[in-house]
């Protein structure tokens, strides 16, 4: 079975702090991860994919496959970085979906 | 300007009623998806299609009912065998999903 875990619900930082959004998932085959983001009051876009190994915004994320991690960084967090975010993972197997995690609500202060 | 359509973007239903949520899209993707967005549980996945008069279950679809006689339409139903509607419901699209979806801007069901 596929699965994204996302264990913050809410991860509060201050502007220009380090921020690290936690991403782990399970998945037996080869997977493609992605992090969505869901500003306020916009639909929630495609922020980043593992595959294109980019760099969007000043966030980055590697796919380690040996812990199974897909985090989310970012060296210096900005007040327009508050949204929500989603890690969401695709299997290498059947129709192609995405499969979402519960999402972390970053909220940086002044 | 390509993109998806979803309409209306609040709707309130007494209990009992069927309603049908629309998703429209003109990017010319095949593949279309319908999930619901719940405070703490994220995006599960209720009904998707990959291409014309073909579409199969997600993981939460009882109570749902969809259709695709259309490549660019996806209405969702909300049936009155839901027994949880109040939800905001998301539809998305994509050709190559290694790409990601698009996504539509959401529709708010609320029952009264």
């Amino acid at each position: 079975a596929q699965r994204v875990t996302q264990p913050e619900k809410l991860l509060s930082v201050f502007k220009g702090a380090p921020v690290e959004l936690k991403c782990n998932y399970s998945y037996s085959g080869s997977p493609e991860l992605f992090w969505y983001v869901q500003y306020s009051r916009q639909r929630l876009q495609l922020l980043l994919r593992h595959i294109s190994r980019e760099s969007i915004k000043g966030f980055t994320a590697d796919l380690n496959k040996g812990e199974t991690s897909f985090h989310l960084k970012k060296p210096f967090a900005q007040e327009e970085d508050s949204a929500m975010y989603y890690c969401a993972l695709k299997g290498d197997t059947g129709f192609q979906k995405l499969v979402f995690g519960t999402g972390t609500r970053l909220l940086v202060s002044p | 300007d390509g993109g998806i359509t979803q309409s209306p973007k609040y709707l309130f239903r007494k209990e009992g009623q069927n309603v049908t949520l629309s998703c429209e899209q003109n990017l010319n993707h095949d593949a279309m998806y319908w999930y619901r967005q719940d405070p703490g549980q994220g995006l599960r996945l209720i009904y998707y299609s990959q291409i014309v008069n073909d579409f199969q279950k997600g993981d939460i679809a009882e109570g749902y009912s969809v259709s695709r006689e259309k490549k660019e339409s996806f209405p969702l139903t909300v049936t009155s065998a839901q027994k949880n509607p109040t939800a905001f419901y998301l539809c998305a699209s994509s050709n190559q999903i290694s790409y990601g979806y698009t996504f539509g801007s959401g529709t708010r069901l609320t029952v009264v």
